[in-house]
């Protein structure tokens, strides 16, 4: 069974840099089959994709979020990871991570989320 | 504002159907397959619905997904109180090439 879980710190400061983890047990990242992305959802709202990576190391991020992300992975501990930079108490949310599919675009595991606040 | 538009709450008796709509365009819905979740409180989504009307395994007949044209429906039969959730719908948008989804539609069982 697939499992994904993410880590980091719980609470950045204003200006700084998040970073999250996403250790992905129970199956390879270094497949064909599959992107892996990063979502959140601040309190009390909807769903917004952050961004996603491709096992030939191909990296797609949201258009609004695109100067501030960057994602990577390493294949030899099999996770995949989030940097946001500059950060203000817009980016408080919870952090998932999850797997999409390459044809059928749908995300069928997701992490249980971190909640990440921004404060200082 | 979310890309995809869906009813921010739908309501219905126990037992009753329900559908909650997903509307987008060309670039995202008209080209690409769509997929629902259901969020309980305080979990992660969860995958009801992928490639517009195919239910994962585990998941309930109870539950079914269409499309047509730019447009995505989600359909729920025999309702129950443990359905009570937000659901949301997602697709990919070729002209962003982004991931997009739906503002989310809160069910609530009467």
């Amino acid at each position: 069974q697939l499992q994904l879980q993410e880590s980091g710190p719980g609470l950045v400061k204003p200006s700084e840099t998040l970073s999250l983890t996403c250790t992905v047990s129970g199956g390879s990242i270094s497949t064909t089959s599959y992107y892996w992305d990063w979502i959140r959802q601040p309190p009390g709202k909807g769903l917004e994709w952050i961004g996603s990576f491709y096992y030939s190391g191909s990296t797609y991020y949201n258009p609004s979020l695109k100067s501030r992300v960057t994602i990577s992975v390493d294949t030899s501990k099999n996770q995949f990871s989030l940097k946001l930079s500059s950060v203000t108490a817009a980016d408080t949310a919870v952090y998932y991570c999850a797997r999409r599919g390459v044809v059928t675009t749908s995300h069928d595991y997701w992490g249980q989320g971190i909640l990440v606040t921004v404060s200082s | 504002q979310s890309v995809l538009t869906q009813p921010p709450s739908v309501s219905a008796a126990p037992g009753q159907k329900v559908t909650i709509s997903c509307s987008g365009s060309s670039s995202n819905i008209g080209n690409n397959y769509v997929s629902w979740y259901q969020q309980l409180p305080g979990t992660a989504p969860k995958l009801l619905i992928y490639d517009n009307n195919k239910r994962p395994s585990g998941i309930a007949d109870r539950f079914s997904g269409s499309k047509s044209g730019t447009s995505a429906t989600l359909g729920i039969t025999g309702l129950q109180t443990g359905d009570e959730a937000d659901y949301y719908c997602g697709t990919w948008d070729s002209s962003l090439s982004a991931g997009v989804f739906g503002g989310g539609t809160k069910l609530t069982v009467l």
